[in-house]
């Protein structure tokens, strides 16, 4: 059992760098969430798709664009990468947005 | 004033102790109580989940949510050192609203 697979694991960007972080589930879960970890800051929400075809904001958003591919998979992207960004992602899925989240194991993205 | 609140530690303890892990959470509306696992490096996972008050037992695990306070516990009975790793503790308030603490870093000596 997969779960929750994301790739890259780990990135090393020059600042204005783009990239994009590809996530993908195989639960057929309806939900899916792009977090970041930052010591002493626990889990922030960057953006979330309740389903297929929608996406919203969450606490952390700019800086990021999301797309929702279809319904296993769900990419961040960072069009211009700044130091700032530079973090544990962690991607995640949920049968519905109020139901458990399984988390996959995160790419660490040091920008330079 | 943070949704959740979780004190990051560091928590050092000798293996078979009992351990107690706590939140405190600001809003009333928040129905669903987490405890996560995030061992290093790895992606956090979940241990306990319940919606009421009250305690929920899983082996050696309690969770307990006492609503009147906004208080939430975690307690490791016989802690061993594979129980080391940082423990969050997540409240879902509503739609799409899963709030994390900051997670406890617990060290078990053994």
């Amino acid at each position: 059992n997969a779960g929750v697979t994301q790739t890259p694991k780990f990135q090393v960007l020059k600042t204005g760098q783009s990239m994009t972080l590809q996530c993908a589930q195989d639960m057929n879960h309806n939900s899916m969430y792009w977090y970041r970890q930052d010591p002493g800051m626990g889990l922030r929400l960057i953006y979330y798709s309740a389903s297929e075809g929608t996406t919203d904001k969450g606490e952390v958003p700019n800086g990021y664009n999301v797309s929702r591919l279809n319904k296993r998979e769900f990419s961040l992207r960072l069009e211009s990468a700044a130091p700032s960004q530079t973090s544990v992602y962690f991607c995640a899925s949920s049968e519905g947005t109020n139901d458990i989240q399984y988390f996959g194991a995160g790419t660490r993205l040091s920008v330079l | 004033q943070k949704e959740v609140e979780q004190d990051p530690g560091p928590l050092s303890v000798p293996e078979g102790a009992i351990v107690s892990l706590n939140c405190t959470y600001s809003n009333s509306a928040f129905q669903y109580f987490m405890w996560y696992r995030q061992y290093s490096r790895k992606g956090p996972e979940l241990l306990m989940y319940t919606y009421s008050s009250g305690n929920k037992e899983d082996g050696r695990f309690t969770a307990q949510v006492d609503k009147s306070s906004k208080y939430i516990s975690l307690f490791i009975r016989d802690s061993q050192p594979s129980d080391s790793a940082t423990y969050l503790c997540a409240i879902i308030q509503g739609a799409q609203k899963l709030v994390f603490g900051q997670g406890t870093r617990l060290t078990i000596n053994p």
